[in-house]
């Protein structure tokens, strides 16, 4: 089993819709989980972290559902800004961040 | 602004080549990585550093190696380039913080011939 497992995508959405991806994770260990941004051609940024059940940032909520090993990622009130990737990534060990293989969101007018 | 540079964006080198990509962090981090991302593989760790002359194996260190012999700056050397590391190496940056953000430079795409 992959450590970090996410549906690839694209999801298509249309601006104002909401969306929701989940990420699934195999090391019941990790106690931290980020979800990070990629745009098209340019490198990973962070967009938020999780550490207990859930965070909520403006029009992003993440959720963590340590039970099932699964962290979810929800966009309310899409924007055509918010087309990117979506990179889920739990705490391995020391240091160590494993990234997911990412989620594509294409929003559209 | 914090600022992770890395110095060749687009690198073309033939089978057999010895390649250098070199990163460089402005922010005191102690902790470097380089990752390797590739379609459909997302972002695999190769090697990561989390003190001067400290260096430890990513998932997939075949081929290559690093070299960090200052703070600032983190190398990763393939000694002997092969068609199958035709990819985009990104290098990232993390302070001590129990904290997940990772700096990524630009990345630098590798093409092996």
């Amino acid at each position: 089993r992959k450590e970090v497992e996410q549906d690839p995508g694209p999801f298509n959405v249309p601006e104002g819709a909401t969306v929701a991806f989940n990420c699934t994770y195999s090391n019941s260990a990790s106690q931290s989980f980020f979800w990070y941004r990629q745009d098209c051609r340019k490198e990973p940024k962070l967009l938020m972290s999780v550490y207990s059940s859930g965070n909520e940032d403006g029009r992003f909520t993440a959720q963590l559902n340590r039970a099932s090993q699964y962290i979810s990622l929800l966009i309310r009130d899409s924007k055509l800004s918010d087309s990117a990737t979506y990179l889920c990534v739990p705490r391995g060990g020391f240091q160590k961040l494993v990234f997911g293989t990412g989620t594509r969101l294409l929003v559209s007018p | 602004d914090v600022k992770v540079t890395q110095s060749s964006r687009y690198l073309v080198k033939r089978t057999g080549e010895k390649v250098f990509l070199e990163c460089v962090q402005d922010m005191d981090h102690e902790n470097m990585f380089w990752y390797r991302q590739d379609p459909g593989l997302g972002l695999r760790l190769i090697y990561f550093s989390y003190d001067v002359k400290m260096k430890e194996k990513g998932d997939i260190p075949e081929g290559y190696s690093v070299s960090r012999e200052k703070k600032e700056r983190f190398s990763l050397i393939l000694e002997s380039a092969s068609t199958n590391q035709t990819s985009m190496y990104l290098c990232a940056s993390k302070g001590p913080t129990n904290t997940g953000e990772l700096f990524f430079g630009e990345g630098s795409r590798l093409t092996v011939l």
